[in-house]
């Protein structure tokens, strides 16, 4: 069964606007969660994570997620969305063994 | 420069050819780990390290094999490709499982 979901295969905003990618994951007890993103023909790159304390995470080029336990939810934001935002971005859930298993992926795409 | 190395970046061979992608950081890591990615299924782990000898299966382990002599390289092994073995790899690390990754910018193979 998957951990970490991702249910939204792509998102559209316009440039300015606020930007929200979904996750969701169903892991018992506290996972670490983490946030990448993928520019074309590159590697993952490490956007932000959360291991325990404040619920608001704030990571690289202005985003940052929220934790939510109740509704098992680590959304990322960023307030106004840029064209160079336009990517590929992965939730990743470490449960308590030593794998990290990635959402499908969500691709956003911000519009001029 | 601090980065994770792989070679090739892409290859093109035939089922049942032996094949090798290197992997190699330079950040003293002991944390490594092997990924493919393929649409809509985002990234799954194939194998990971903790250390220097000790590596361990991931998600979908079967058709491949690691090894871990050097702290710094953990290579991929294919002994016998077979085409749905077809998609990008990343190689990635980190000082722990727990800390972010560092990715690699991926080998593309194709297995004819």
């Amino acid at each position: 069964a998957q951990s970490v979901a991702q249910p939204e295969d792509q998102v559209n905003v316009a440039e300015g606007n606020p930007l929200t990618v979904k996750c969701t994951y169903s892991v018992s007890g506290n996972p670490y969660l983490f946030w990448y993103v993928q520019y074309p023909n590159r590697g993952l790159q490490f956007l932000l994570k959360y291991i325990t304390g404040d619920n608001l995470v704030k990571g690289s080029y202005g985003f940052e997620a929220e934790f939510n336990k109740s509704q098992t939810s680590f959304h990322l934001k960023k307030p106004s969305a840029l064209v160079s935002d336009s990517a590929l971005y992965f939730c990743a859930v470490r449960p308590f063994d030593y794998k990290l298993s990635f959402g499908a992926g969500t691709t956003v795409t911000v519009r001029a | 420069e601090a980065q994770v190395t792989q070679n090739p970046r892409y290859l093109i061979t035939v089922t049942g050819k032996k094949l090798t992608v290197t992997c190699s950081q330079n950040m003293n890591h002991e944390y490594m780990s092997w990924y493919r990615q393929d649409p809509g299924l985002g990234l799954r782990q194939i194998y990971y390290s903790m250390n220097v000898e000790v590596t361990d299966k991931g998600d979908v382990p079967e058709g491949y094999k690691v090894s871990r002599k050097e702290k710094r390289n953990f290579p991929l092994i294919l002994e016998s490709p077979s085409p749905n073995q077809t998609s990008l790899y990343f190689c990635a690390s980190s000082f722990s499982i727990n800390q972010p990754q560092h990715f690699g910018d991926g080998t593309r193979l194709s297995i004819l």
